[in-house]
């Protein structure tokens, strides 16, 4: 089961960018990041998916190296908004793509 | 699509009670989930099921009952309630098919609390 580690809270401000990295030493061959986004009393949301290298889609990028034991989720220009957790999930095929949730990121931006 | 539909929103039980939380999902998807997120805490996967009557245990399923009987619903029972199970519940549900596309959609939660 690839476990994930990530950093329990990042604080930014109103504007900036925000990089929040995942390691994930034990991924499979076949196995994809995803990350998910959490607002107080509200179930995730998917963000992102992705295999390797780069992929970015209206809301952020993830940046994963060749050797894939780490990902980086990158947020553009955060708002108040984005004030969340953030989830780095690795899908692992092996246990039937089962869902497991780590302790998430707490971003917290600033005016 | 209302996507992952779960009732009810909230709910006080006595300890020792009985209850059925219900999870209904109208994607068509194989996989459906169950979490529970304690205050502050991250998800803890309860049970998950990859199809209409396969089930199995995740990292939490003391205390707790699943059955899938359609590819709709995956209701989950609550037998004997203990103030410990006080928490926010989530269902979800994905494709989970081949490779990627494990994009989860979640329920707005019930919020549980045992006395």
């Amino acid at each position: 089961l690839a476990k994930t580690t990530q950093p329990i809270s990042m604080d930014s401000y109103e504007g900036q960018e925000v990089n929040i990295t995942c390691s994930h030493n034990n991924i499979a061959t076949n196995d994809y990041i995803t990350w998910y986004q959490q607002f107080p009393s509200q179930g995730p949301r998917f963000i992102i998916q992705g295999y390797k290298t780069k992929v970015t889609n209206e809301v952020a990028s993830l940046f994963i190296p060749a050797d894939r034991k780490s990902s980086t989720l990158s947020l553009p220009r955060v708002s108040l908004s984005d004030t969340a957790v953030y989830y780095c999930l690795v899908n692992d095929q092996a246990a039937g793509n089962k869902l497991t949730f780590g302790g998430g990121t707490r971003v917290l931006v600033k005016p | 699509n209302a996507g992952v539909t779960q009732t009810p929103k909230f709910r006080i039980l006595k300890i020792g009670q009985s209850m059925t939380l219900q999870c209904t999902q109208d994607m068509n998807h194989n996989y459906m989930y169950w979490y529970r997120q304690d205050p502050g805490m991250g998800l803890k996967l309860i049970y998950y099921s990859v199809g209409a009557g396969i089930t199995d245990k995740g990292e939490v399923p003391n205390g707790y009952n699943v059955s899938r009987s359609t590819t709709e619903d995956f209701p989950l029972r609550l037998e004997l309630a203990a103030p410990s199970q006080t928490s926010v519940y989530f269902c979800a549900s994905s494709k989970g098919w081949g490779t990627g596309n494990t994009e989860a959609f979640f329920g707005q939660g019930t919020r549980l609390t045992v006395v």
